[in-house]
């Protein structure tokens, strides 16, 4: 059976500050990974995902994440963050080569950003 | 073109009632997922078709719970004699289910069930 283990369910930070979050999974069969976002009140969007290829995967609003498959993480980095980064990041995995796979999520970590 | 809408997007019952959630996928998306979101928490699998199939539902709680999507199309989720626990957001995906490789879900806004 796959999981994620989200490790802070909070991450407080002030802004222009760099952020990590952390995720760790597992899996006994090879999976896509996927860091989602959830800005308040609205739907969960995918910001990023690692299918193959190179380990380190960006977002267009400059996050990035690095898939290390002997630690089995998938950490979400930023440089530095901005107000509008505030959000609930949620890491999620689901089978590799699977058509139409349901997704695993962690618990999710809530990111606020302090001016 | 438009996502994945859900309605009502708030719902109240008192504990007993029956309810019923619209899922309306995007045009064409083979694949559609139901969700639950409780609060504080990340999304679980209730259950999966492909077109009007039911493919998984290892993720339903319990036998109250029903899901259907008879044209293949729109989808609903129906929960029975409703009980505090089940209050949650309930979250809709569609995907279009390309064989060979992954095929990204894409969500709908959620209808948050509040059990009185």
């Amino acid at each position: 059976a796959q999981s994620v283990t989200q490790l802070d369910s909070q991450v407080p930070v002030f802004e222009e500050a760099p952020v990590e979050l952390r995720c760790n999974y597992s899996s006994s069969v090879s999976v896509y990974l996927f860091w989602y976002v959830q800005y308040p009140n609205q739907g969960l969007q995918l910001l990023l995902k690692y299918l193959s290829g190179s380990t380190l995967v960006e977002s267009i609003n400059g996050f990035e994440a690095e898939f290390n498959k002997s630690q089995t993480s998938f950490h979400l980095r930023k440089p530095s963050v901005h107000i509008s980064d505030t959000a609930e990041y949620f890491c999620a995995v689901s089978d590799f080569g699977s058509s139409a796979s349901k997704i695993i999520f962690g618990s999710g970590t809530r990111l606020s950003i302090r001016p | 073109g438009a996502g994945v809408s859900q309605s009502p997007r708030y719902k109240v019952a008192k504990r007993g009632q029956d309810v019923a959630l619209r899922c309306d996928p995007i045009s064409g998306h083979v694949s559609l997922f139901w969700y639950q979101q409780a609060l504080g928490q990340g999304p679980e699998f209730l259950t999966y078709f492909q077109n009007e199939a039911q493919l998984d539902k290892s993720g339903l709680p319990s036998d109250r719970f029903f899901a259907e999507r008879p044209e293949g199309s729109v989808s609903t989720l129906k929960i029975q004699r409703t009980q505090q626990e089940d209050s949650a957001v309930y979250l809709c995906a569609s995907s279009l289910d390309r064989s060979g490789g992954y095929n990204e879900q894409f969500f709908g806004p959620g209808t948050r069930l509040t059990v009185l």
